[in-house]
């Protein structure tokens, strides 16, 4: 089974801490991903990786960076967190072909305080 | 940019009821489509998926969909809903984008079905 972990289940964060959101699937996937997840808007892509050290911004990267330094790890960074970031991060990883599915982790919820 | 439209923001059923949940699309060349679920307090796992073939996908726990070429739709069905399915449904659509194939996702539709 793949399997996506992702560092924390809950954080609560003070504004203006940078933050770092860690993943890391085990399954040799090369293609990862960052989601926030807010209720009636459905998940939108942060960043997505489609190999190491490789990144592509998503529909909402301002205020978040992201590192892939190697094939099983994806970090999600919020340099300077904003109450506004308060929400819930999902991380996904798939193999390259887009016919295959994504696996997910089970989520970080953020609360920015 | 393509954009994934769920009609159903919020539907409530009672057990044994049929379920057909919307899910259009706005791309025009070939697509990958999926259907996610996410039970509550779980995480997000594939219902089905189409990217060739048979237009009729059948997936797990009895839920299928219905690939339309001409209509840019990909409906989930379903004969006869559980209680166990109250859970949050989201559809996927994965395009060509610059060389990648990033998915887009619907806002998602929740689903309450009372016993």
């Amino acid at each position: 089974d793949v399997k996506v972990t992702q560092s924390s289940r809950y954080l609560v964060k003070r504004t203006g801490e940078k933050v770092f959101l860690e993943c890391v699937q085990d399954m040799d996937h090369e293609n990862m991903f960052w989601y926030r997840q807010d209720p009636g808007l459905g998940l939108r892509l942060i960043y997505f990786s489609y190999d190491v050290k490789m990144k592509e911004k998503g529909d909402i990267p301002e205020g978040y960076s992201v590192s892939r330094e190697k094939k099983e790890r994806f970090s999600l960074i919020l340099e300077s967190a904003s109450t506004n970031q308060t929400s819930m991060y999902l991380c996904a990883s798939r193999w390259r072909d887009s016919s295959y599915e994504q696996y997910f982790g089970p989520g970080t919820r953020l609360t920015v305080t | 940019a393509q954009s994934v439209s769920q009609h159903n923001h919020h539907v409530i059923l009672s057990e044994a009821a049929s379920l057909e949940l919307g899910c259009n699309y706005s791309y025009g060349g070939t697509v990958n489509l999926f259907w996610y679920v996410q039970y509550p307090g779980q995480h997000l796992q594939l219902l089905l998926k189409y990217f060739s073939g048979d237009p009729l996908v059948k997936g797990i726990k009895g839920f299928e969909a219905e690939f339309i070429k001409s209509k840019f739709s990909f409906n989930l069905r379903k004969p006869s809903v559980q209680w166990s399915d109250t859970a949050e449904y989201f559809c996927a659509v994965t395009v060509p984008s610059g060389g990648s194939y990033i998915p887009t996702f619907g806002r998602g539709t929740s689903l309450i079905v009372h016993p």
